[in-house]
């Protein structure tokens, strides 16, 4: 079965720090994975897509993920985080079928 | 892509009425979705909506608490039926505009409080 994980349910960092939140995925066939991002009191917004073309993604806002295989990962990660960057970030994967299965979610804190 | 609003954005209701959440597409979208975002949780589909076809719901949630209306290709209806304080929530529309895996585009959400 397809599932996401995403390791740690907050992240905190000081501004102008790296920013690094974990996803990985489990599925019997190269998904196709996004990072979505949920800025307080709207709904999600696509910040980047992996779809099996380069393995390292750029997205909006700075953002980028790489598609590992061998470690079922698709990290995002910006190296620079600005105090804009807090909100709650969603891993997620599709096989192809009808369904995106969405990770848990990671809020991300940034410090000034 | 697709931008989609959502009426009404939010809304604090009594237990045991119905509230109808409309979703409005600018372009003409086979595949829509709503999910449900709990306090704090991350997304739960709750069915899928196509134009033409009956709702297909997932495990855990029914037509009769949540009949779904898609009466064309940018429109579409959820309501939440007989409400309780756990019915609590953030409801997404979504739509996938494109063939396959591709990108998914939600709404603002409408955000229900009941008392």
């Amino acid at each position: 079965a397809q599932s996401v994980t995403q390791l740690g349910s907050h992240v905190s960092v000081s501004e102008g720090a790296l920013v690094l939140l974990r996803c990985n995925y489990s599925s019997s066939v190269p998904p196709y994975l996004f990072w979505y991002v949920q800025y307080p009191n709207q709904g999600l917004q696509l910040l980047l897509k992996y779809t099996s073309a380069a393995t390292l993604v750029k997205g909006i806002n700075g953002f980028e993920a790489e598609f590992k295989k061998s470690e079922t990962s698709f990290h995002l990660t910006k190296p620079s985080a600005h105090m804009s960057d807090a909100a709650e970030y969603f891993c997620a994967a599709n096989t192809g079928g009808f369904k995106t299965i969405f990770g848990a979610g990671t809020r991300l804190f940034v410090k000034a | 892509s697709a931008v989609i609003s959502q009426k009404p954005s939010r809304d604090i209701c009594q237990r045991g009425t119905s509230l109808t959440i409309q979703c409005q597409v600018d372009s003409q979208v086979t595949m829509m979705f709503w999910y449900r975002q709990q306090p704090g949780q991350s997304l739960t589909l709750i069915a899928t909506a196509n134009q033409g076809s009956e709702a297909t719901y997932e495990s855990g949630f029914v037509i009769d608490k949540f009949p779904i209306s898609r009466p064309n290709l940018t429109f579409s209806t959820l309501t939440v039926s007989n409400m309780s304080p756990e019915d609590s929530s953030i409801y997404l529309c979504s739509v996938r505009p494109g063939q396959g895996a591709d990108t998914q585009y939600f709404g603002p959400g409408t955000r229900l409080t009941v008392l």
